[in-house]
């Protein structure tokens, strides 16, 4: 299958700093890509949609001016969570979906984020 | 109000038994996806199915999808150690946007 990568695979950070994840489709141009959110022993839920050379867009309840998320190139996404609070600890997971291949989805390995 | 429901959220079997994991809904999907995710990993892509009454397998694994397209089914025969994981179905709700159930936490002992 295709090859979704993320960056950092873990950090630990202060309250009130900023994180910036990396998502990258390392074989193929992704014009979309997702990114969701795991809480522990919980499913993931979608936080925003990432549109190459457009704004994201993001779903209900996602604050979009403390997650911003950039979709510079085809094959890179970045979520940066600013001014992180300990509320904010969690998995982040992206995916990336196939061009041609409409109902398939990739997932990155995630993202743990621990803010002290 | 949770769109997709997925049962059973646990399930502990012995090594050797047969296993199915429903995944159900009120809403018709484009297409339905099922997942296994490790601890500490992403969700790993198992089958896509995208026709209503569409039986696929891999393996010891074969997935349905319900022919009003609401629901889906993975069935697991002679269960093994290595089965176990985190078991999910996403569905499409259209523009691409996976819609997760609550998963199901499969363990089998040997």
């Amino acid at each position: 299958g295709a090859v979704v990568s993320q960056h950092p695979s873990r950090v630990i950070c202060k309250s009130g700093t900023s994180v910036k994840i990396e998502c990258r489709s390392l074989d193929f141009q992704a014009t979309t890509m997702f990114w969701y959110r795991q809480f522990p022993k919980q499913s993931l839920m979608l936080m925003a949609t990432s549109n190459e050379g457009s704004k994201a867009t993001y779903e209900q309840g996602v604050e979009k001016d403390k997650f911003l998320i950039n979709h510079a190139s085809l094959t890179l996404s970045t979520l940066t969570v600013t001014s992180a609070h300990p509320e904010d600890s969690s998995f982040y997971i992206c995916s990336a979906r196939v061009p041609g291949v409409r109902e398939t989805q990739y997932f990155g390995p995630g993202t743990r984020l621990l803010v002290l | 109000t949770q769109l997709l429901e997925q049962s059973p959220q646990f399930l502990s079997i012995q090594e050797g038994e047969n296993l199915t994991v429903y995944c159900n809904s009120s809403s018709v999907f484009s297409s339905l996806q099922w997942y296994r995710q490790e601890p500490g990993e992403g969700p790993v892509l198992l089958v896509t199915v995208v026709t209503g009454g569409e039986v696929k397998k891999l393996k010891r694994l074969t997935f349905q999808f319900g022919d009003a397209r609401k629901d889906s089914s993975l069935h697991i025969t002679a269960a093994q150690p290595g089965d176990t994981g985190l078991y999910l179905c996403a569905g499409d709700q259209g523009a691409q946007k996976l819609v997760f159930g609550q998963g199901t936490r499969l363990t089998i002992n040997p």
